[in-house]
């Protein structure tokens, strides 16, 4: 019963390196999402995708990019990266937009230094 | 500018107490509130409201949605020391963004022995 799946759990990189934030389900959800989460503040949202091969920009799209090859899979990219994105990150999921919840997994912290 | 507040922003009580969570909103082509309590990981669904008026309960917890106030609380009976989390609460609006969730800051409730 794996629902949402984020790797790594934990990352530090320094500044000016990329990384790609894995995100999987095994729901069959057509939508998916990723936020960031700051200390003290609620979740907003970065990119968002309706489908495979549609991918939409969310609140705060800066300095980051997003791909959906496939239903299962959401990564997240960041390319150059910046003390800015240190923050947790969250994959979510859901069957439509609109009278179904999202499902979240469980994070991703990372530190930039 | 679409908008949640939650209140307050934290909460201490003890076990047993009886404890309200505010939330109100501002959005554009309201859908759905939801409310999800986040402990150490991912945020886990609690509620879906879309009507108003209709409570919606589940064991000692329970939520409300008033349309016309704009506004929806959460309650907690007879809390426990587990109830200890980050509640958060989220419009889904189905304005420019297309139904994505806009969420509050939380409310940080600690329950004490």
């Amino acid at each position: 019963n794996a629902g949402v799946t984020q790797t790594p759990k934990f990352r530090i990189l320094k500044i000016g390196q990329s990384m790609t934030l894995q995100c999987t389900q095994d729901m069959n959800h057509n939508y998916m999402y990723w936020y960031r989460q700051d200390p003290g503040m609620g979740l907003k949202l970065i990119y968002y995708s309706v489908g495979a091969g549609i991918t939409d920009k969310g609140e705060v799209p800066n300095g980051y990019n997003v791909s959906r090859s496939t239903t299962e899979d959401f990564p997240l990219r960041l390319e150059l990266a910046a003390p800015s994105q240190t923050s947790v990150y969250f994959c979510a999921s859901s069957t439509a937009q609109g009278n179904q919840p999202q499902h979240f997994g469980d994070g991703t912290r990372l530190s930039i230094l | 500018e679409d908008k949640v507040v939650q209140s307050p922003l934290s909460l201490v009580v003890h076990e047993g107490d009886t404890v309200t969570l505010n939330c109100s909103y501002e959005v554009t082509n309201f859908r759905s509130l939801l409310w999800y309590k986040q402990e150490k990981k991912a945020p886990t669904f609690l509620f879906m409201l879309t009507s108003s008026g209709i409570e919606k309960k589940s064991g000692r917890l329970s939520s409300i949605l008033d349309k016309k106030e704009l506004f929806s609380i959460l309650n907690i009976t007879a809390t426990q020391t587990g109830d200890s989390a980050v509640y958060l609460c989220a419009v889904e609006s189905g304005g420019g963004s297309q139904g994505n969730l806009i969420f509050g800051k939380g409310t940080k409730l600690s329950v004490k022995p």
